[in-house]
């Protein structure tokens, strides 16, 4: 059973508009929420985090939204870069005891 | 520079072999992990160490094993018991213990059972 979904696969997107990648929870536990870029052939970088007790992170051109009623989760990136091209992955924690990852979502950015 | 090394970066092995996956860090941090990532999933949790000489099964820890003797490495193995092992294997590690610290990764490993 999935307990962090991303139900978009991939997503496109043009160069400067922005780009919204979403994630939904199951488990009303979790209270920490990551999200992790990756490009092709290297490992996951943090990108982003937020805690339960916030509803917004921003930091540059990233900012994260939570919307805990609908266990709801989206990363905003304004504006979107190709540089930006990549998988991203939320991942969500609850007490810091085990972090489950969602499937990723694939962005591209097009000139 | 500091990083997390896996290596090697392709491997290939005949069904019925054990086969060790590395894991080297000089970030000096405590706690090491090992991720499974298979096609359409996320990222799963198959052991973890949070200091040296003592690991933790995580959710898919069945037909693997580590081992923790020092601090900068946590080698996986993964034996023959392990009915589907052909994946991409990432390695990261965590200053502290805790999950919600930032995790670094590994490039990955990408294991292939001819």
């Amino acid at each position: 059973d999935q307990q962090v979904k991303q139900n978009s696969p991939s997503l496109s997107v043009q160069e400067g508009r922005i780009s919204i990648l979403n994630c939904d929870y199951t488990n009303s536990m979790f209270d920490y929420f990551l999200w992790y870029k990756k490009y092709p052939a290297e490992g996951p970088t943090f990108l982003i985090s937020i805690s339960s007790i916030k509803d917004k992170n921003e930091d540059g051109r990233f900012t994260v939204f939570l919307n805990k009623s609908a266990k709801h989760l989206s990363l905003h990136i304004v504006p979107s870069q190709p540089g930006d091209s990549a998988v991203y992955f939320c991942a969500a924690s609850p007490n810091t005891d085990k972090l489950i990852f969602g499937t990723g979502t694939r962005l591209q950015v097009f000139p | 520079d500091g990083g997390i090394t896996q290596s090697p970066k392709y491997l290939f092995r005949k069904e019925g072999q054990n086969v060790t996956l590395s894991c080297e860090q000089n970030l000096n941090h405590d706690a090491m992990y090992w991720y499974r990532q298979d096609p359409g999933q996320g990222l799963r949790l198959i052991y973890y160490s949070q200091i040296v000489n003592d690991f933790q099964k995580g959710d898919i820890a069945e037909g693997y094993s580590v081992s923790r003797e020092k601090k900068e490495s946590f080698p996986l193995t993964v034996t023959s018991a392990q009915k589907n092992p052909t994946a991409f294997y990432l390695c990261a590690s965590t200053k502290g213990g805790r999950y919600t610290d930032t995790q670094y990764f590994g490039p990955g490993t990408r294991l292939t059972v001819l």
